[in-house]
């Protein structure tokens, strides 16, 4: 069992729907949580940053972390088509500064 | 958060000849990462790199195939030797930065022919 989740998909979406991307882990002690865009033949950019557990908004994006159930989710509002790339998660523990990674999931906004 | 600058973008290379990537860091930051990522798949950590010390290597990496330099808390460089056509990916550096989250470079996607 990989130690982060995450469906690969695609997800295929209508413009202007809400998006919800999510990754499970199974470390208890990750402390640090990251959402990455990545566009093709780009470098991972970083979207949100959560430390522990709690929301996080910034624009048509929010990033959740649920550490009771190990669940961290990000939202989408009134999606793009320039949002279509692959999704991220990325986690880390506090003693330890390496990310684990999820698989990534493409997304596709459909106008 | 910091702004990391990656050379080159591409290239292409004859088998057994070596690369090397540059990255620039606008703040001094004291852990950078070296990532590879193959075409669909996510990344794989190659090795950390903290100024003043040896870079540690993960499992499957050496320091032989993959010397990497730090001599500042803002420069970093992995150069990729001896090349295979197994070596042609994307690779990727990062920060540390645990205040702002780890920002990354932009990649090199490297083709070995």
């Amino acid at each position: 069992q990989k130690e982060v989740e995450q469906d690969p998909g695609p997800l295929s979406v209508p413009e202007g729907a809400i998006v919800s991307l999510n990754c499970t882990y199974s470390n208890s002690a990750f402390q640090y949580f990251m959402w990455y865009r990545q566009y093709s033949r780009k470098g991972p950019e970083l979207l949100m940053y959560t430390y522990s557990s709690g929301n996080k908004e910034d624009g048509r994006f929010t990033a959740q972390v649920d550490k009771s159930s190990k669940y961290i989710s990000l939202f989408i509002r009134d999606s793009q088509p320039s949002d279509s790339a692959t999704y991220l998660c990325a986690m880390s523990g506090y003693s330890n500064y390496q990310l684990i990674w999820g698989a990534g999931t493409k997304l596709i906004i459909k106008p | 958060s910091a702004v990391i600058s990656q050379k080159p973008s591409r290239d292409i290379c004859q088998r057994g000849t070596s690369l090397t990537i540059q990255c620039q860091v606008d703040s001094q930051v004291t852990m950078m990462f070296w990532y590879r990522q193959q075409p669909g798949q996510s990344l794989t950590l190659i090795a950390t790199a903290n100024q003043g010390s040896e870079a540690t290597y993960e499992s499957g990496f050496v320091i032989d195939k993959f010397p990497i330099s730090r001599p500042n808390l803002t420069f970093s460089t992995l150069t990729v030797s001896n090349m295979s056509p197994e070596d042609s990916s994307i690779y990727l550096c990062s920060d540390g930065d645990r205040d702002y989250g780890y920002t990354f470079g932009s990649g090199t996607r490297l083709t070995v022919v």
